[in-house]
């Protein structure tokens, strides 16, 4: 079972909705990340928090707002996006942070479906 | 820039020993090599990292040549279970600037 907690699983949203997907984890892991994973490709990294603050942004567009309200919390809030926008959003979590951070713990993804 | 290569897709049968090896010929003096599991609708999962020589779990065998050039994933007596994409990633193991590199993973079936 993951420790590192999503929601929601599944979100089908327009392309002029605002929507936000949610993490939770309690491992004590001082770095967040959100991935970006299309069908039959690896993750790509999205964003990285570290202590709370954003250490890292891989020129993710801006209809793309992460937000880290504590250091057990992450968000991603979502805004006009496009139907090229539909992938599994993963949210992990480490000991360290960076691009690497020791081992990385994932959870279960939410789908989001841009219509 | 190190780049991961691995096969696209493998089969086996229950029971067997399963191989997956992953090129990574410009990996750097401090790059470790980490290898995740990931089953459809779910996140990746760690199962093992190393540096070299042999490293080994409750889960699987990791073995790492003394060039690090490649590194091979050993998964013993799989079963239907273990049908799953496997990554395979070289980087820093913690406090570095450099990114983790993803191979496209394996896709390995598991047949009865």
């Amino acid at each position: 079972d993951t420790e590192v907690t999503q929601t929601p699983k599944h979100l089908v949203m327009g392309m002029t909705n605002k929507k936000s997907l949610k993490c939770e984890q309690h491992m004590g892991h001082r770095a967040m990340y959100w991935y970006k994973q299309k069908a039959k490709k690896p993750p790509e990294l999205m964003f990285v928090y570290s202590y709370e603050k954003l250490s890292i942004n891989e020129s993710v567009p801006s209809r793309f707002s992460p937000e880290c309200p504590n250091s057990s919390l992450l968000n991603l809030h979502l805004h006009a996006l496009q139907p090229e926008d539909s992938a599994l959003y993963l949210c992990a979590s480490s000991q360290g942070g960076g691009y690497s951070g020791n081992t990385i713990y994932f959870g279960e993804g939410s789908w989001l479906t841009v219509v | 820039l190190a780049k991961t290569t691995q096969p696209i897709s493998m089969d086996s049968y229950e029971g067997q020993e399963v191989n997956i090896t992953c090129s990574h010929n410009n990996i750097a003096t401090n790059d470790y090599i980490t290898w995740y599991q990931q089953f459809p609708s779910q996140g990746p999962r760690f199962i093992i990292q190393g540096y070299k020589t042999k490293v080994t779990n409750e889960v699987a065998s990791l073995f790492i040549p003394a060039d690090r050039k490649s590194s091979t994933l050993s998964l013993p007596r799989v079963s239907l279970s273990d049908t799953a994409v496997y990554y395979c990633l070289v980087g820093p193991n913690a406090g570095n600037n450099r990114k983790l590199i993803w191979g496209l993973g394996t896709s390995l079936a598991v047949n009865p």
